[in-house]
């Protein structure tokens, strides 16, 4: 079946420009993760949805970040007034109810702040 | 923070099995050990988890050691396509946040 989809799969912008960032979950699950992977490092924790719901945002790094996910489907992230240091790829996975379901990810987003 | 340690770099020969180590001596008592790779340029995969039993699934065996403070991942025919970063986490349960540390770097070569 279908997997995570996330697009753009790449986006270059300016700085200061605010983006969008999208991500399909597998259809039926009921959490949603954002993290962010800079070049050469893991990945860092940045929002946990579960339905439409954030019980978790501890991972966003300030206020220019935000999420939002409409019922159990789509997720946009948006980074307002870009920066250099925004640079990454963000990745997005889902996982069905359980302790045990394992997070399945998409391919990510690769973001370029020139 | 991680808690987990794990070598920067591994290599093993196409056909080999190859035998990931990680070091977790401070999990607790429910806290399972579980696993992902990263190949280059996609998202992480998901390959195993254990709590203190070893587990063995279609990709890969899982070893924990009885105190639980350390195991090994091994791919029993290692292959050129499983070139990839290797991630071991602990945590409660699967659905919590990922705490990814830095992996190991397995090549595997021809």
């Amino acid at each position: 079946g279908a997997g995570v989809s996330q697009s753009p799969s790449n986006k270059v912008t300016e700085k200061g420009k605010d983006v969008e960032l999208r991500c399909d979950p597998i259809s039926g699950h009921t959490a949603l993760y954002w993290y962010r992977q800079r070049l050469g490092q893991g990945l860092e924790f940045l929002i946990y949805f579960q339905g439409n719901s954030a019980p978790d945002k501890s991972g966003l790094p300030s206020d220019r970040f935000s999420a939002e996910r409409t019922g159990e489907s789509v997720s946009t992230l948006t980074i307002q007034r870009t920066q250099q240091e925004d640079s990454a790829v963000y990745l997005c996975a889902s996982s069905s109810t359980g302790l045990l379901k394992p997070q399945h990810f998409g391919d990510g987003t690769r973001l370029s702040i020139l | 923070d991680a808690k987990t340690t794990q070598p920067p770099s591994m290599d093993c020969a196409e056909g080999r099995a190859a035998n990931l180590p990680c070091n977790h001596s401070t999990i607790s008592g429910n806290e399972y050990v579980y696993w992902y790779r990263q190949i280059h340029s996609q998202g992480p995969q998901y390959i195993i988890h254990g709590l203190k039993n070893n587990e063995t699934n279609e990709m890969a065996s899982l070893i924990i050691t009885e105190d639980r403070k350390s195991s090994t991942l091994i791919l029993p025919h290692a292959t050129l396509r499983d070139t990839a970063v290797y991630y071991c986490i602990v945590g409660l349960k699967l659905t919590d946040k990922l705490i990814f540390g830095t992996g190991t770097r397995l090549q595997v070569f021809p």
